[in-house]
């Protein structure tokens, strides 16, 4: 079945640091692929996504792009802010899949430290 | 756009009762609707789809003598805990889409916080 690997958190790190989140996928079909940010007590925002491979996804200063050769869509930002921080989750979705049906990585917490 | 509002945002309730969690769509017409339960420190599980008028598909594992979704109107989904015990205790997220295609992404309520006593 479709599942979706993220590196285990929290990230800890400074304020103008670049961060990497990676994120990598096993689907059948061709998934859309989707990063959520939740910040604490809150639902899910959607941050960004890419529908087909070699698309950049980007929002905020985030970016990812749909790496088919290496299952990937890992997610990252030139320099982080106190402001960022929050649990990020990678998904996907496949019309196998249930149409919009999306499937969750385990979330990867993020820490931004001044 | 696309906003969806969950109420109640937290709910403290006695064990053996039921509480009723409600998921609009403020601005745009949910054909179809996600409940996902969280627990601490963990990823969404999704529960249940439902859409408008038809009833919910449960995921595995998922009692649906418990967790009780209607689905009445297109702008309106309601989660039911029946006879809640401690073990239900989670966050509860609800997500609405136009329609069940890909090109139809969920949009996520903020969240129920129920905690059985």
């Amino acid at each position: 079945g479709d599942s979706v690997t993220q590196m285990e958190g929290p990230v800890t790190l400074s304020e103008e640091a670049f961060l990497t989140i990676n994120c990598t996928y096993t689907a059948t079909g061709y998934p859309s692929l989707f990063w959520y940010v939740q910040y604490p007590g809150e639902g899910l925002q959607l941050l960004l996504k890419a529908t087909k491979a070699d698309d950049k996804g980007s929002n905020k200063g985030f970016e990812a792009t749909y790496r088919k050769e290496t299952t990937s869509f890992h997610l990252e930002k030139g320099s982080v802010q106190v402001s960022d921080s929050a649990v990020y989750f990678c998904a996907l979705s496949t019309l196998t899949g249930g149409g919009n049906k999306l499937t969750f990585g385990t979330g990867t917490q993020l820490k931004v430290e001044l | 756009g696309a906003v969806v509002s969950q109420h109640p945002s937290w709910v403290i309730c006695k064990s053996g009762t039921s509480v009723k969690i409600e998921c609009r769509s403020l601005d745009f017409q949910a054909t179809t609707m996600f409940w996902y339960r969280q627990f601490p420190k963990q990823s969404l599980m999704l529960m249940a789809t439902s859409n408008e008028g038809s009833k919910a598909t449960y995921e595995q594992g998922v009692e649906k003598d418990k967790f009780l979704i209607n689905h009445a109107s297109l702008t309106l989904s309601t989660l039911t805990v029946t006879s809640a015990h401690p073990e239900d205790s989670s966050f509860y997220i609800c997500s609405a889409s136009g329609g069940p295609s890909l090109n139809q992404p969920q949009h996520f309520g903020d969240g129920t916080r129920l905690s059985i006593l």
